[in-house]
């Protein structure tokens, strides 16, 4: 059972140039997320899928876009690379988005985005 | 604009104390409270949950709530070197679909 996996786990960009970071889960879990993470700056929230078909902002949406192909895979796109977007990317699911029980956030092991 | 406020340490402490790790938060209509654990170069897991004023005890950990002071603790009974990672305070959202997250204390325990 592979859980959340991320790909790619290391990226170096130029400024400018745009990617994707792909996430899958094979949880059936209906809610995912994307954060990033910054040394001294925590876990923030980018954008998240409350269920296949629905994308919603988080705290730092802005020079991002997100798709959520299906119930297993939400993707994470940098149009255009800039260097403040230098981070550890998190991908993270969970069963209902019912954060409010004993439903915890699953994570990925993260991808270590560098924008030169 | 929600916050969640950590100290961000290290909290050093040797083997076998008792580390104490602290964490406020600003709504007050919060309700759900988590405690992740992250190792260096890791993802976070989960390690603790409390909805309710009191304590919750699992195994060596316990999670303190008081709701009225806005102020959550983990107590970390009998530290291990293995417990040394950084440790992520959550916080519910209105409407229990997202978490905000203190910055992480960074707890070592000396052998």
């Amino acid at each position: 059972n592979a859980g959340v996996t991320q790909t790619p786990k290391f990226q170096v960009l130029k400024t400018g140039q745009s990617m994707t970071l792909q996430c899958a889960q094979d949880m059936n879990h209906n809610s995912m997320y994307w954060y990033r993470q910054d040394p001294g700056m925590g876990l923030r929230l980018i954008y998240y899928s409350a269920s296949e078909g629905t994308t919603d902002k988080g705290e730092v949406p802005n020079g991002y876009n997100v798709s959520r192909l299906n119930k297993r895979e939400f993707s994470l796109r940098l149009e255009s690379a800039a260097p403040s977007q230098t981070s550890v990317y998190f991908c993270a699911s969970s069963d209902r988005g019912r954060l409010s029980t004993n439903e915890k956030l699953f994570f990925g092991s993260g991808t270590q985005l560098s924008v030169l | 604009q929600k916050e969640v406020e950590q100290n961000s340490g290290p909290l050093s402490v040797p083997e076998g104390a008792i580390a104490s790790l602290n964490c406020t938060y600003s709504d007050r209509v919060s309700q759900s409270f988590f405690w992740y654990r992250q190792y260096s170069g890791k993802s976070p897991e989960l390690i603790m949950s409390i909805y309710s004023n009191g304590d919750k005890e699992d195994g060596r950990f316990t999670a303190q709530l008081n709701k009225a002071s806005q102020y959550v603790s983990l107590l970390i009974r009998d530290s291990q070197p293995s417990d040394s990672a950084t440790y992520l305070c959550a916080v519910s959202n209105s409407g229990y679909s997202t978490l905000t997250f203190g910055k992480g204390t960074m707890l070592l325990v000396s052998p």
